[in-house]
């Protein structure tokens, strides 16, 4: 199992770029990297995937080292609404078993004004 | 598009009670779905999952059980609640074809046992 650390918290001001950083060292070939976002008393949100190198979306960046043994959530120019706990998840995209998906323990960001 | 209903949203219980707990899907045809718990501050614990109707997989042994008796549908058990048993409880489905990284989650479950 790839396990998964991630700072626990984060302090950003609004407008302001954030990098969170997630360390997976144990990484398999064929695992994926994922990032979800939780406000609190809601479930989970999908923000990003990504393989290898660099994914954008409207929402987030994602940086991927070559060894992957890392990756970098970026947000640009947080607001306030930003302030969550964010998970780095780690596993297989293709069908298996689902013992293999690995929540980091999250890191909850704080946009100050 | 593709909507997850859970309920009820909130929940107090007294030790020694049963359980129900129910997750729906619309929207899409032959989901994997699971069961999530979340104890206060801490991060997502997944305790059951399935592939078809019927076919259930167990994560953590203990007093929870879950069943898959219609396509969509997903409920969560238990014949006495136990103190440990209190958290937020999250059903969450994901396309058959994309994978198990690709969850939708639903509003949540917050159990208390007393």
């Amino acid at each position: 199992l790839a396990k998964t650390t991630q700072p626990i918290s984060m302090d950003s001001y609004e407008g302001q770029e954030v990098n969170i950083t997630c360390s997976h060292n144990n990484i398999a070939t064929n695992d994926y990297i994922t990032w979800y976002q939780q406000f609190p008393s809601q479930g989970p949100r999908f923000i990003i995937q990504g393989y290898k190198t660099k994914v954008t979306n409207e929402v987030a960046s994602l940086f991927i080292p070559a060894d992957r043994k890392s990756s970098t959530l970026s947000l640009p120019r947080v607001s306030l609404s930003d302030t969550a706990v964010y998970y780095c998840l780690v596993g297989p995209i293709s069908s298996g078993s689902a013992r293999q998906l690995t929540f980091g323990s999250g890191t909850q960001l704080t946009v100050l004004p | 598009s593709q909507t997850i209903h859970q309920w009820p949203a909130t929940l107090v219980q007294p030790v020694g009670s049963p359980l129900s707990l129910e997750c729906t899907v619309e929207g899409t045809s032959n989901p994997n779905l699971y069961w999530y718990r979340q104890a206060a501050g801490r991060g997502l614990q997944l305790l059951f999952y399935s592939v078809g109707i019927g076919q259930i997989s167990s994560e953590v042994p203990q007093n929870l059980s879950a069943s898959r008796p219609q396509d969509r549908q997903f409920i969560l058990s238990s014949k006495k609640l136990l103190l440990s048993d209190s958290g937020f409880y999250l059903c969450a489905w994901s396309l058959r074809t994309g994978g198990w990284n690709e969850q939708f989650f639903g509003p949540g479950t917050r159990l208390t046992v007393l």
